[in-house]
């Protein structure tokens, strides 16, 4: 159980482009997911957290208008970076949790580069 | 300072061996703990959920939290080959809706054949 997919795994795209990434929460209803950005060789970092049917709270520093995040129902998110440059190029992980006290379970990651 | 403390590596062991990985934190409230493990390009699994002090053991895998330490451990008995990965620590102070994550850097594991 507590399966999360991640689409698409691997993207490629020149500068300029938007891209959307899709999180879904497959065999469980999750009521907060999670966006994180990975470089290599470090940890995650917490870019914004998703309640369902509300907006999205960014983290300090991520700019909201770049990170467009979705969380139209219990089991989809979408983070869409839109005109999308070099630097940011990166892996993005998200996440989801059910409601109650439930750990976080994270899909396999988008790994994004803009050329 | 940073709230989780987690030693990189590389850590190399040889098949078989017992794992000791750690993580000290300085924010008190944390309460819940949790143990990632993370394969080169991809997402991180989930090994182990604990809540507040003491031990829970999982097939090959032990987490213990020492509060007054504020010091957590993961062991891994028996390691094999397949437990190459980089292991995660995390923890919360809520654990509603998952509650926000403050990870450690990672530990990044060879288990030699």
């Amino acid at each position: 159980g507590a399966v999360v997919s991640q689409h698409p795994s691997r993207v490629i795209c020149k500068s300029g482009t938007s891209v959307k990434i899709e999180c879904r929460s497959l065999d469980f209803q999750a009521t907060t997911m999670f966006w994180y950005r990975q470089f290599p060789k470090q940890s995650l970092m917490l870019m914004a957290t998703s309640n369902e049917g509300s907006k999205a709270t960014y983290e300090q520093g991520v700019e909201k208008d770049k990170f467009l995040i979705n969380h139209a129902s219990l089991t989809l998110s979408t983070l869409t970076v839109t005109s999308a440059h070099p630097e940011d190029s990166s892996f993005y992980i998200c996440s989801a949790s059910a409601s109650g006290n439930q750990p976080q379970h994270f899909g396999d990651g988008t790994r994004l580069s803009i050329l | 300072q940073k709230e989780v403390e987690q030693d990189p590596g590389p850590l190399s062991v040889p098949e078989g061996a017992i794992v000791s990985l750690n993580c000290t934190y300085s924010n008190s409230a944390f309460q819940y703990f949790m143990w990632y493990r993370q394969y080169s390009r991809k997402g991180p699994e989930l090994l182990m959920y604990t809540y507040s002090s003491g031990n829970k053991e999982d097939g090959r895998f032990t987490a213990q939290v020492d509060k007054s330490s504020k010091y957590i451990s993961l062991f891994i008995r028996d390691s094999q080959p397949s437990d190459s990965a980089t292991y995660l620590c995390a923890m919360s102070v809520m654990g509603n809706q998952g509650g926000k994550l403050i990870f450690g850097q990672g530990t990044e594991l060879s288990v030699k054949p």
